[in-house]
């Protein structure tokens, strides 16, 4: 039984390009949360989906940032013309039920913008 | 403006003994906090929850205490073991909302 996978697991790129991560949550899990880890800070909530529907996107900043989670495959966080301060560590969470907070987190996708 | 405070950026404590993390909070809507522990390279693990209608939850080796008239909690791990070592994250929900809010992590050392 496979854990939360996320993927890339590292991923680089230039100022202006598009960063693309994807989330597959546990299998029986239809509820996915998008975090982001700035260096030297907490993890801040971006956005909550449930299949085919976000749920609660009030971390999201509102500009470049997307979420989406299909009926199916994974949960995909985009990010267009990344910018230096994108550069962060985001994990993806997923949950059997709404209201379950004691999330499964994957491992991480770490951001780097040059 | 950090709602979840954890003030103590690491801690060491020597194996057997007690390890206590702290961390504060603002916010008296949060009714629901958690403990998460992370390694290098890899997500937070959910440890140990507590509702704000109790003041201590208890799983094997961890405890959570709640003092919310103080708007503190704090996790005792007892005994302390080398695999304990790791970042430990503090955890806040306010109800009907969606998301956690983070403190920004205690860095537990054990020593042999």
């Amino acid at each position: 039984n496979a854990g939360v996978m996320q993927n890339p697991r590292h991923l680089v790129r230039r100022r202006g390009q598009e960063a693309r991560l994807r989330c597959s949550p546990m299998k029986g899990h239809s509820h996915v949360y998008w975090y982001r880890q700035l260096p030297e800070e907490g993890l801040k909530f971006m956005v909550y989906l449930q299949k085919e529907n976000i749920i609660d996107e009030s971390g999201m900043p509102k500009e470049r940032f997307s979420a989406e989670f299909p009926k199916e495959g994974p949960s995909i966080l985009r990010i267009q013309q990344v910018v230096r301060g994108d550069s962060a560590a985001y994990f993806c969470a997923s949950s059997p039920l709404g209201g379950n907070y004691g999330y499964t987190f994957g491992s991480g996708t770490r951001l780097t913008v040059v | 403006d950090q709602q979840v405070k954890q003030n103590s950026p690491s801690l060491s404590v020597q194996e057997g003994r007690i390890s206590i993390l702290n961390c504060d909070y603002t916010n008296s809507m949060f009714d629901y906090f958690l403990w998460y522990k992370k390694y290098p390279a890899e997500g937070p693990t959910f440890l140990i929850s507590i509702s704000s209608i109790k003041d201590k939850n208890e799983d094997g080796r961890f405890t959570v205490f709640l003092n919310k008239s103080a708007k503190h909690l704090s996790l005792h791990i007892v005994p302390s073991q080398p695999g304990d070592s790791a970042v430990y994250f503090c955890a806040a929900k306010v109800g009907g909302a969606d998301g956690l809010t983070f403190g920004k992590g205690t860095h537990l050392i054990i020593q042999p």
